[in-house]
């Protein structure tokens, strides 16, 4: 079965840092991947997606991540962090090929300090 | 509003207890998922459903059930069988193309 990994369990930023969360996954089929987001007391909401083309994509917030295919990774970036962005953040992997199955990450708890 | 409702938004279980977990949507999605959410492991898959009358067991679908006799509703059954029942409970939705989900709230089962 496929897997998903995301690298760091908690990061603790100050405002205006500059923010990279990793995420791998295992799968060697044709992918559809997501980046979702929890804000505290929220639903998990998507926050971008890459389904093909570009492999930089934008989202919401000013988050962007970055498909490298030979890599299987698709990491999350933002410049810089706003106290706003406290949440824990969901990497997830759709294998098209493989009855559509859908894994998530264990989760980046991001901590934002004023 | 258009979305995805979870019921109850906690609920507490006794020993040799089964409970229901609810969650309806009206966003006309074909498929429907439970996960469960425990911390520092994500979300993993319980049951998913493409269709109607129709699911497939996830990662870890000992000691649950499900049903789909409506589109909308796929109601989680948490049986007695499951030992270890604490958790916070998703439900999403999707289009079968594309497979982007959109979540309810959650139900936090706790036992008593």
């Amino acid at each position: 079965a496929q897997s998903v990994s995301q690298h760091n369990h908690h990061v603790i930023l100050s405002e205006a840092a500059s923010l990279e969360l990793g995420c791998n996954y295992s799968y060697g089929g044709t992918v559809n991947l997501f980046w979702y987001v929890q804000y505290p007391g929220q639903h998990l909401q998507l926050l971008l997606k890459y389904f093909s083309g570009d492999p930089l994509v934008k989202g919401i917030k000013g988050f962007e991540a970055e498909f490298i295919k030979s890599k299987f990774s698709f990491n999350l970036r933002k410049p810089s962090v706003q106290w706003s962005d406290t949440a824990e953040y969901f990497c997830a992997v759709n294998a098209l090929d493989n009855n559509n199955d859908m894994r998530f990450g264990a989760g980046t708890r991001l901590t934002v300090k004023p | 509003d258009g979305g995805i409702t979870q019921s109850p938004k906690y609920l507490f279980r006794k020993e040799g207890q089964n409970v229901t977990l609810s969650c309806e949507q009206n966003l006309n999605h074909d498929a429907m998922y439970w996960y469960r959410q425990d911390p520092g492991q994500g979300l993993r898959l319980i049951y998913y459903s493409q269709i109607v009358n129709d699911f497939q067991k996830g990662d870890i679908a000992e000691g649950y059930s499900v049903s789909r006799e409506k589109k909308e509703s796929f109601p989680l059954t948490v049986t007695s069988a499951q030992k270890n029942p604490t958790a916070f409970y998703l439900c999403a939705s999707s289009m079968r193309i594309k497979n982007i989900q959109y979540f309810g709230a959650g139900t936090r089962l706790s036992v008593l």
